[in-house]
């Protein structure tokens, strides 16, 4: 498996305009994770689903931010409108179910820059 | 609400030193504690998960200890290298049922100095 993939890597967008983020899990995992990482706060955990139904989105900072996942192998998480503030490191995460103890896996990661 | 701190910030050694990294947590109701690397620009790796009745894990030349009541564990690094530079995160899993959210220290950014 070519592990967890994102999508685009790097975005650059001006203010106000609508950022989607993607995400390809390792296939057969049960969970994904969006997380936000910024110099300030770390890595925070924004939303997190289970085979593909959401089930935590306590950390989704404002409504300006959505998760979906249609189906077991894709998911994207939007912003719109963009702010600066917005800009930080997104990394999604996947990982199987087996009594809880096992591993997530990270994608490399999109670095979004609001300007 | 679970924090997690991991002191110092950074760090820089010698190559060929043992060196211990730390993390603690303020609340002990843990299910496992995870280690990870960051490289930089780069995801996280995954180094070693510790279940809440173990106390260690060891791969390689890394060995993590967990003390649960204490609210600590550690990674060691035995004969560090200059790969082994990155910086290094700890993160903890609630021992409720269910509950899949890990809460992330802010790391320790290491250094080996050839």
């Amino acid at each position: 498996d070519a592990g967890v993939i994102q999508s685009p890597r790097h975005e650059v967008t001006e203010m106000g305009q609508e950022v989607t983020l993607r995400c390809k899990p390792i296939s057969g995992h049960d969970y994904l994770f969006w997380y936000r990482q910024t110099m300030m706060r770390g890595l925070e955990l924004l939303i997190y689903f289970n085979n593909n139904v959401p089930i935590d989105d306590s950390g989704m900072p404002e409504d300006r931010f959505s998760a979906k996942m249609p189906n077991a192998s894709f998911s994207t998480l939007k912003i719109q409108p963009s702010e600066p503030r917005d800009s930080a490191v997104y990394f999604c995460a996947s990982k199987a179910w087996d009594r809880g103890n096992t591993e997530a896996f990270f994608g490399q990661g999109t670095r979004l820059t609001v300007v | 609400k679970q924090e997690v701190t991991q002191i110092p910030a950074a760090l820089s050694v010698p190559e060929g030193e043992n060196l211990v990294l730390n993390c603690s947590f303020t609340d002990s109701a843990i299910y496992n504690l995870q280690w990870f690397r960051q490289d930089p620009g780069k995801g996280l790796t995954s180094l070693l998960l510790i279940q809440s009745s173990q106390r260690e894990q060891t791969s390689g030349r890394l060995n993590a200890s967990l003390d649960k009541s204490s609210g600590r564990s550690t990674l060691y690094i035995a004969a560090s290298q200059p790969g082994d530079s990155a910086t290094y995160l700890c993160a903890v899993r609630p021992q409720s049922f269910g509950n899949e959210k890990l809460t992330f220290g802010t790391g320790t950014r290491l250094t080996i100095i050839p």
